[in-house]
């Protein structure tokens, strides 16, 4: 148990809703990251916050929205859905500031799926 | 930006050693990750490396080569539990100027008896 936990584990809903994923990080770790994996491309980094800010950015749509709150658990809103965002939703969390120097920690995923 | 490789697929004995091999090209690089994934499930760290070197933990070994932008992950004694994708991840600056762990697309290694 890495101490992640996001919730739902499965969403299924139709193109053009909206969902809302959410993340607790492990105790103690200020940073949050969303990552989505679908079967060809990998892990795409999406976004990360730190303490309550945007820290970095990577290939998140525009119709892809997140934050972290003052508890520091974060939320992934996804918009207009299309059947490509069907996909494995990663959060995981670290204790430090940037990416690359601390592990990160990865909840179990939300599966979403779009019909 | 940022560009991992690795091979997607592997195939090794129970009992044998198996290295898997990952190669980028990363900005501002400053620490390579192995993570383990079984299928379905949630990445779990592995290693990681900021100087060249082997770092040994246990079953798993781990080499940097940051002049040759190379890092290898070494699995001794395989076991079926090790059948799983591998991923190779680099911290460093992506293309739109942010620091992020990118990771590669994965190395499925399946075990057989």
């Amino acid at each position: 148990d890495s101490g992640v936990t996001q919730t739902p584990k499965h969403l299924i809903t139709a193109t053009g809703q909206r969902v809302t994923l959410r993340c607790s990080p492990r105790s103690g770790d200020l940073s949050v990251y969303w990552y989505q994996q679908s079967l060809d491309q990998g892990l795409q980094f999406l976004i990360q916050y730190y303490n309550g800010e945007e820290r970095a950015k990577g290939n998140i749509l525009e119709r892809f929205s997140a934050q972290q709150f003052p508890d520091l658990h974060s939320e992934l809103n996804l918009s207009s859905l299309e059947l490509g965002d069907s996909a494995l939703y990663f959060c995981a969390s670290s204790s430090g500031q940037g990416a690359g120097n601390s592990p990160l920690h990865f909840g179990n995923g939300t599966r979403l799926t779009v019909t | 930006g940022q560009n991992i490789d690795q091979p997607t697929e592997m195939t090794a004995t129970e009992g044998a050693i198996v290295q898997i091999n990952c190669t980028y090209q990363t900005s501002g690089f400053n620490g390579l990750f192995w993570y383990q994934q079984h299928a379905g499930e949630a990445p779990t760290f592995l290693s990681y490396n900021v100087l060249d070197g082997l770092e040994e933990k246990g079953r798993f070994s781990s080499f940097l080569s940051r002049s040759k932008g190379y890092s290898y992950l070494l699995l001794k004694e395989l076991q079926m539990k090790d059948s799983a994708s591998y991923l190779c991840a680099s911290g460093g600056y992506s293309g739109a100027g942010s620091y992020q762990l990118t990771f590669g697309k994965g190395t499925k290694l399946s075990v057989i008896p």
